[in-house]
């Protein structure tokens, strides 16, 4: 069955240091993924997709993930963080007959000043 | 452009009392809609999708319900609400597409009393 696995509930970092979430997953086609942002009492927002076209996606605010097929991962990356990028994150798959997406828990991401 | 109308904000409901969140959309035709819960610790549930009209696939068993009255209104309904059903409520809007991102409406915070 496919999953998504975001490692850490919870991620610290410094403002103005790289900011790294983890995000596997597994599937057994080829899948489409998606990181999401949530600010608090908000919906998500897409951050940005992978749909095969270049492993290497970069998305809004400064954020790019990328796929990699070995490692069955797509991790999402910012060199730089701000105090506007607090906010949980979350990791998606889409698959399935009914092209539903399998999420993952969510990263919160907390920016110490 | 996409729009999703979600409401109330906010609302706050004794145990027992009945529910009834709305939400429409705009800017397109034929979505296929949604309504996820998150809860405490639980992450994004999908509770209900629509691909149509009168078309509704319940993905957990629990005392809501969801309607499809009109193309671009999605209803989520309780006749005796629980403790348990307090959480925030996402209405998102997609296409039968694995490509195919989910916009989000910017949710209701139910609280059950």
């Amino acid at each position: 069955a496919q999953s998504v696995t975001q490692l850490g509930s919870h991620v610290s970092v410094s403002e103005g240091a790289l900011v790294l979430l983890r995000c596997n997953y597994s599937s057994s086609v080829p899948p489409y993924l998606f990181w999401y942002v949530q600010y608090p009492n908000q919906g998500l927002q897409l951050l940005l997709k992978y749909t095969s076209a270049a492993t290497l996606v970069k998305g809004i605010n400064g954020f790019e993930a990328e796929f990699k097929k070995s490692e069955t991962s797509f991790h999402l990356t910012k060199p730089s963080a701000h105090m506007s990028d607090a906010a949980e994150y979350f990791c998606a798959v889409s698959v399935g007959s009914n092209y539903q997406l399998i999420w993952g828990a969510g990263t919160k991401l907390i920016i110490k000043p | 452009s996409q729009t999703i109308h979600q409401w109330p904000a906010t609302l706050v409901q004794p145990v027992g009392s009945p529910l009834s969140l709305e939400c429409t959309v705009e800017g397109t035709s034929n979505p296929n809609l949604y309504w996820y819960r998150q809860a405490a610790g639980r992450g994004l549930q999908l509770l209900f999708y629509s691909v149509g009209i009168g078309q509704i696939s319940s993905e957990v068993p629990q005392n809501l319900s969801a309607s499809r009255p009109q193309d671009r209104q999605f209803i989520l309904s309780s006749k005796k609400l629980l403790l348990s059903d307090s959480g925030f409520y996402l209405c998102a809007l997609g296409r039968s597409s694995y490509n195919s991102p989910l916009h989000f409406g910017n949710g209701t915070r139910l609280t059950v009393t």
